[in-house]
């Protein structure tokens, strides 16, 4: 299977704590993006870095990117109980042009 | 205005019967896509459209035929549904194809089939 693989699967912290998700994917890429679920939604589009880009932040979202180990990890810093969703990566396969998900993980923001 | 929209939200149904989920997006984004997300959350592209045009069809029984009457709507019929088949399935848009591109999720749609 061409799927990505996230981890932990589940992950509970409290409030203020940072949160931080890995993902393995197993292609050649055009880019990385994380998406967010929240229960019984649509996936949200988080962030999106390049293949040739190592780092890059958004608001309390920080990413890396490593090509050469085929990971990237998402960081969510001072979390809240609203960030409690379903986080997956996505892989823009360089060859198919398809967007490939990985498993995702859960996290839950204990108040 | 909800910028990827799919109806219904949830369908009930008996195995045998057919059925359609319709997506329509408001973006002017050219691609749609259809997703089927299992029990397992595992998120697997089914079919993509571009321009109207199929671009992407997976490993998916012919039972499951999308139609796309414009670059704005891409619905989806469903034929003799299966157990199997219960899952939830999502319409996505993106400007230009998926590996380079952000793609905009509907609701999605939570089909049980009984």
């Amino acid at each position: 299977s061409q799927q990505g693989e996230e981890d932990p699967q589940a992950l509970s912290i409290q409030e203020g704590e940072n949160a931080t998700m890995n993902c393995s994917y197993k292609t050649s890429i055009n880019n990385l993006q994380w998406y967010r679920q929240n229960s019984g939604r649509g996936l949200v589009h988080l962030i999106l870095i390049r293949s040739n880009e190592r780092e890059k932040h958004s608001g309390r979202l920080r990413v890396t990117l490593d090509t050469s180990k085929k990971s990237s990890s998402l960081l969510i810093t001072a979390s809240r109980a609203a960030d409690t969703a379903s986080y997956f990566c996505a892989t823009g396969d360089y060859n198919t042009d398809k967007l490939i998900f990985g498993t995702g993980t859960r996290l839950q923001v204990f108040p | 205005d909800t910028a990827v929209s799919q109806t219904p939200k949830y369908l009930v149904t008996q195995m045998g019967n057919d059925k359609s989920i319709k997506c329509e997006q408001n973006l002017g984004h050219d691609t749609m896509y259809w997703y089927k997300q299992d029990s397992k959350k595992f998120l697997k592209i089914m079919f993509s459209y571009n321009n109207k045009e199929l671009i992407i069809n997976e490993t998916v029984p012919n039972r499951f035929s999308p139609k796309s009457p414009d670059k704005a709507h891409l619905n989806l019929h469903i034929n003799s549904l299966e157990l199997g088949d219960s899952a939830v399935y999502f319409c996505a848009s993106s400007l230009g194809l998926a590996g380079k591109n952000i793609q905009y999720f509907g609701a999605g749609t939570r089909l049980s089939v009984l």
